[in-house]
């Protein structure tokens, strides 16, 4: 069973913020969200990670549910080099063995 | 540091050889993870090690795979004899473990193993 149900694909335009939704519905009350995202031909990039409140970094932020059932990465200003596939995943820490799914393809279009 | 190092990038093997992919993680981390990326399964975990000891290695496809950890710097996925169905990219990841802070898995940038 998947663990996540994240959107195929979705386009950006250059410079709008760019809102990923994911669905984590049975996500542990002890597992954090974390969002990896994979850049073609690299290996998967760390950019954040939430356990109930919202969070910030120099990359994203992330939004999460108050029934953590869900959550949002939000790319303030994208660019051309966002342009990746975006993980969500529910994990007790970062040094839990990731399972990826399917995953969101992010085309940022100019 | 200059991250998790992969070697080779690039490998093409013909099917019954044997391949090594080899792996440097980040200098002090403890963790070390072996993933595979093909288009219709994705990424897969195939098998982890904390302090160089094999944790779970149920991702392990068969026999033909293994994998060791022989020190804190260094790690090896063995194909022998490798087939067709074995190509994919390998990623090598490591992560430290922290009681005081979150940690994340940092990635390598993978090896191609194409077998023909």
């Amino acid at each position: 069973d998947a663990k996540t149900t994240q959107p195929t694909s979705m386009d950006c335009a250059e410079g709008r913020a760019a809102n990923l939704p994911c669905n984590h519905s049975t996500i542990s009350g002890n597992e954090y969200v974390y969002w990896y995202r994979q850049i073609h031909s690299q290996g998967p990039q760390y950019i954040i990670h939430g356990l109930k409140n919202n969070e910030t970094n120099e990359m994203a932020s992330l939004i999460i549910t108050e029934d953590r059932k869900s959550s949002t990465l939000i790319l303030p200003h994208a660019t051309l080099r966002d342009t990746a596939v975006y993980y969500c995943i529910p994990a007790i820490s970062g040094n839990t063995p990731l399972v990826f799914g399917k995953g969101t393809r992010l085309s940022v279009i100019a | 540091d200059a991250g998790v190092i992969q070697s080779p990038r690039h490998e093409v093997t013909e099917m019954g050889q044997e391949v090594t992919l080899r792996c440097k993680p980040i200098s002090g981390h403890d963790y070390l993870f072996w993933y595979r990326q093909t288009m219709m399964r994705g990424l897969e975990l195939l098998i982890y090690f904390n302090n160089n000891v094999p944790i779970d290695d149920s991702g392990m496809p068969e026999d033909r795979f293994s994998a060791k950890m022989p020190n804190a710097s260094f790690s090896t996925l063995k194909i022998q004899p490798s087939e067709p169905r074995d190509s994919a990219v390998y990623f090598c990841a490591s992560s430290l473990a922290d009681n005081l802070v979150n940690t994340e898995a940092f990635f390598g940038q993978g090896t191609r193993l194409t077998v023909v």
